[in-house]
């Protein structure tokens, strides 16, 4: 079935480093890809998306492309700040649902 | 967007008893997803609340164990009944925000740990 895989964390980096979480899918068809965030006390939210292949999505510095040659959806972010500690989700959509990876908990340092 | 409070937002509980967990959005919406999200893992689907018909649970999933009420189109209850220590985790309750277009708006959370 279909399945999402991440990179397991933690992942610790100094601030101002650049970011890559591998996300990686398993679907049939073209299903849309997400990216959500959890901030130490706070609900999940939706960061970026993309619907298609070769879509790029992107909000708060981070960035996301939907390759399906690679059936990847790796998020990156040029800088990061110590503002963005935080776990790292990717989704698939299916049907009515999403299906989630692990989540990769991430650590800035100042 | 969505603004959803859920209550408790945490609770401590005993082995076979029973708690209910609230939801209200603050917005009418046609579904209401229900999540679990054990510790260190990630979010399990575990039923769709729709407004005036039974709720539909997923695979591993019992209305005995997790039953729901949805009386409106802006709240519903979660159930956690006969609670064991396997039951400890973080219970979401999420909206879509737009008809089939995956995009989420989560609650808080409740995190109940079953001693």
């Amino acid at each position: 079935g279909d399945s999402v895989t991440q990179m397991e964390g933690p992942v610790t980096l100094s601030e101002e480093a650049f970011l890559t979480i591998n996300c990686t899918y398993t679907a049939t068809g073209y299903p849309s890809l997400f990216w959500y965030v959890q901030y130490p006390g706070e609900g999940l939210q939706l960061l970026l998306k993309a619907t298609k292949a070769d879509d790029k999505g992107s909000n708060k510095g981070f960035e996301a492309t939907y390759r399906k040659e690679t059936t990847s959806f790796h998020l990156e972010k040029g800088s990061v700040q110590v503002s963005d500690s935080a776990v790292y989700f990717c989704a698939l959509r299916r049907a009515y649902q999403l299906i989630w990876g692990a989540g990769t908990k991430l650590i800035i340092k100042p | 967007s969505a603004v959803i409070s859920q209550k408790p937002s945490r609770d401590i509980c005993q082995r076979g008893t029973s708690l209910t967990i609230q939801c209200q959005v603050d917005s009418q919406v046609t579904m209401m997803f229900w999540y679990r999200q054990q510790p260190g893992q990630s979010l399990t689907l575990i039923a769709t609340a729709n407004q005036g018909s039974e709720a539909t649970y997923e695979s591993g999933f019992v209305i005995d164990k997790f039953p729901i009420s949805r009386p409106n189109l802006t709240f519903s209850t979660l159930t956690v009944s006969n609670m064991s220590p396997e039951d400890s985790s973080i219970y979401l309750c999420s909206v879509e925000s737009g008809a089939n277009t995956g995009e989420l708006f989560f609650g808080e959370g409740s995190r109940l740990t079953v001693l």
